[in-house]
């Protein structure tokens, strides 16, 4: 069983709608949680960010951390064609240097 | 965010010779720089982690000599491919942790796509 879980997709949506990516992990020390855009052919950027469990907004951008079920989920707001990129969910526990990735979820919003 | 610049962005090279990638940093002293490779519709994956100053760890499974890494200074780590081989061809990336306002997260550079032939 992989650390992290994150179903590949493609995920196709058209534009305005509300998109919802997810991921599950085993290791209940993971503390700090992140989600990464990756444009083809780029580096990957860094969205949010959230320490524990909770939610987080940023603008259309929207991290919830469930700790009691080890899932993590972020939520993109009227989307748009700009949004269509590959989203790399992240993890790390307490004091530890390696970050865990998930497989990345492509997304296509289409105009 | 962060800035992190990654020298070649791409490069092509022959079966048997060597190549190195340059990772800089350039707005804060990375203290931990970390290099990924990620193939086609795949996660990144980790190769080797680097402190400044000290030996690389690398994964396991990754050949030490083959990947050589480097880091002398806060702001910048080398990746040499040495005697490259058609299955090295893969997309590089680096990232760099360090002293920023968030040290826990890690910035990535643009990633370099190396061509062996």
């Amino acid at each position: 069983q992989k650390e992290v879980e994150q179903d590949p997709g493609p995920l196709s949506v058209p534009e305005g709608a509300i998109v919802s990516l997810n991921c599950t992990y085993s290791n209940s020390a993971f503390q700090y949680f992140m989600w990464y855009r990756q444009y083809s052919r780029k580096g990957p950027e860094l969205l949010m960010y959230t320490y524990s469990s909770g939610n987080k907004e940023d603008g259309r951008f929207t991290a919830q951390v469930d700790k009691s079920s080890k899932y993590i989920s972020l939520f993109i707001r009227d989307s748009q064609p700009s949004d269509s990129a590959t989203y790399l969910c992240a993890m790390r526990d307490t004091g530890g240097f390696k970050t865990i990735f998930g497989a990345g979820t492509r997304l296509f919003v289409k105009a | 965010g962060a800035v992190v610049s990654q020298h070649p962005s791409r490069v092509i090279c022959k079966s048997g010779t060597s190549v190195k990638i340059e990772c800089r940093s350039l707005d804060f002293q990375a203290t931990t720089m970390f290099w990924y490779r990620q193939f086609p519709k795949q996660s990144l994956m980790l190769m080797a982690t680097s402190n400044e100053g000290s030996k690389a760890t690398y994964e396991q499974g990754v050949e030490k000599d083959k990947f050589l890494i480097n880091h002398a200074s806060l702001t910048l780590s080398t990746l040499t491919v040495t005697s490259a081989h058609p299955e090295d061809s893969s997309f590089y990336i680096c990232s760099a942790s360090g002293r920023t306002g968030f040290s826990y997260e890690q910035y990535f550079g643009p990633g370099t796509r190396l061509t062996v032939t």
